[in-house]
């Protein structure tokens, strides 16, 4: 149980467009769901908190206008890298908890690898 | 978003042997401390989630050690296995965010 499927796995675009990047729990409702960022050696940054039927919370130096996060579900939020340049090519992966406490496991996604040619 | 130390960064074990690294973090305002196992072309996968100050969990062979007071974790590998090779990712919860450490990669050698 507790399934995060994320999709796709790897898109290559090229500067000045738009990727959509889509988060789903398969079997069981998010209400809250966590957009990280890594870009090589470095550890898993938090971009943002996707909130169902509410704006995202984004954490301090994320452009807000940039990485547009949608979460019209209970299941789906989507992260829109807008006019994307070469230095957004990164790592992106999703997560949620089945229970929102602090002390409950995240369950990820496999990831988006964005580069930008 | 707290800031999170893990050591060494990788590590090389002998199949068989046993092996331990550290994650240290901010004791103030402390929730939770958790545990993931990133293995290559997979999603990280929770191991264990601690919250009080000499806490012990296992796992198996993998088993962890909280101290919150001074503000570290130990995570243990007793018996390395080749399918024990992964990134172990350390994350202390400060409300409902998590800050990650880079974590330390564990290469089993057969």
């Amino acid at each position: 149980g507790a399934v995060v499927s994320q999709h796709p796995s790897r898109v290559i675009c090229k500067s000045g467009t738009s990727v959509k990047i889509e988060c789903r729990s398969l079997d069981f409702q998010a209400t809250t769901m966590f957009w990280y960022r890594q870009f090589p050696k470095q550890s898993l940054m938090l971009m943002a908190t996707s909130n169902e039927g509410s704006k995202a919370t984004y954490e301090q130096g994320v452009e807000k206008d940039k990485f547009l996060i949608n979460h019209a579900s209970l299941t789906l939020s989507t992260l829109t890298v807008t006019s994307a340049h070469p230095e957004d090519s990164s790592f992106y992966i999703c997560s949620a908890r089945v229970q929102g406490s602090y002390n409950s496991p995240l369950h990820f996604g496999n990831g988006t690898r964005l580069t930008v040619t | 978003i707290l800031n999170v130390e893990q050591s060494p960064q990788s590590l090389h074990v002998q199949e068989g042997d046993s092996t331990n690294f550290t994650c240290s973090f901010p004791s103030s305002n402390f929730y939770a401390l958790h545990w993931y196992r990133w293995e290559t072309a997979k999603s990280p996968e929770a191991l264990f989630v601690m919250t009080l100050n000499g806490d012990e969990k296992k796992k198996g062979r993998i088993s962890a050690t909280l101290n919150t007071k001074e503000g570290y974790s130990y995570l243990y590998i007793k018996g390395s296995q080749p399918e024990d090779s992964a990134t172990y990712l350390c994350a202390p919860s400060d409300d409902y965010k998590l800050s990650f450490g880079a974590g330390t990669t564990v290469t089993v050698r057969a």
